[in-house]
């Protein structure tokens, strides 16, 4: 298995309060990327990141924002959950050298009361 | 922009039977690779088989092959011999070919399979 490591695996928080989902790998992958599950709709692209630093929106980014400081993390981040943000959250990698196929984390689900 | 669309949401089948689950995709792209994904209860994204457009031979994998019709943008997931441990949510999973946007992917909305004894 990839090693990827996702933190925290569940989580309920407030309307309104911000929140910061983790994801770590090992594997020194050059692309990350965070998608939501939600029933109906698949797995929908959040963001994504190319490199240390680098990062853009995917189709569903309103209310989110990431970060990569360092090639192993990529955050996620809620600037102030809604409901609607109520969840499913995984971090997937991909290095193009070693094949086209992303490897997924384990998923967070997160609960916005 | 590509679409992916599986229109069966739920299937069953006798253990050691035979299971096709369907998925369409529309795109105007030449080169793309299509995957399909299992979901077990335990929530893992795991890859099942891969299949890359300019390949006219359709992937396998054990239990697992594809028919791929490129020009029908159909790509649909046979598992045969079934077993129990097969329960679980199948996504397929559309990618243009790989560049600077690495392996971002568009899904199907699932469809969640069930194995009976």
């Amino acid at each position: 298995d990839a090693g990827i490591t996702q933190s925290p695996r569940h989580k309920v928080t407030e309307t309104g309060t911000p929140v910061t989902l983790r994801c770590h790998q090992t594997e020194n992958h050059r692309y990350m990327y965070w998608y939501r599950q939600d029933p109906g709709h698949g797995l929908r692209l959040i963001h994504y990141s190319y490199g240390v630093k680098d990062t853009d929106k995917g189709e569903v980014s309103d209310g989110y924002s990431v970060s990569r400081s360092k090639t192993e993390d990529f955050l996620l981040t809620l600037e102030s959950a809604t409901s609607s943000q109520t969840s499913v959250y995984f971090c997937a990698i991909s290095d193009l050298d070693n094949g086209p196929e992303a490897f997924f984390g384990q998923g967070t689900r997160l609960t916005v009361v | 922009a590509q679409t992916v669309t599986q229109s069966q949401p739920e299937m069953s089948v006798q253990e050691a039977e035979t299971v096709t689950l369907s998925c369409t995709y529309d795109t105007s792209e030449n080169n793309y690779y299509l995957f399909w994904y299992k979901q077990p209860p335990s929530r893992q994204m795991i890859l099942v088989i891969r299949q890359e457009a300019y390949k006219q031979q359709n992937a396998t994998e054990n239990r697992f092959s594809v028919n791929f019709q490129k020009a029908a943008k159909s790509f649909s997931l046979k598992i045969s011999d079934s077993q129990l441990g097969d329960t679980a949510m199948y996504f397929c999973a559309f990618m243009k070919h790989v560049g600077t946007s690495g392996s971002r992917l568009t899904f199907g909305e699932g469809t969640q399979l069930t194995v009976n004894p």
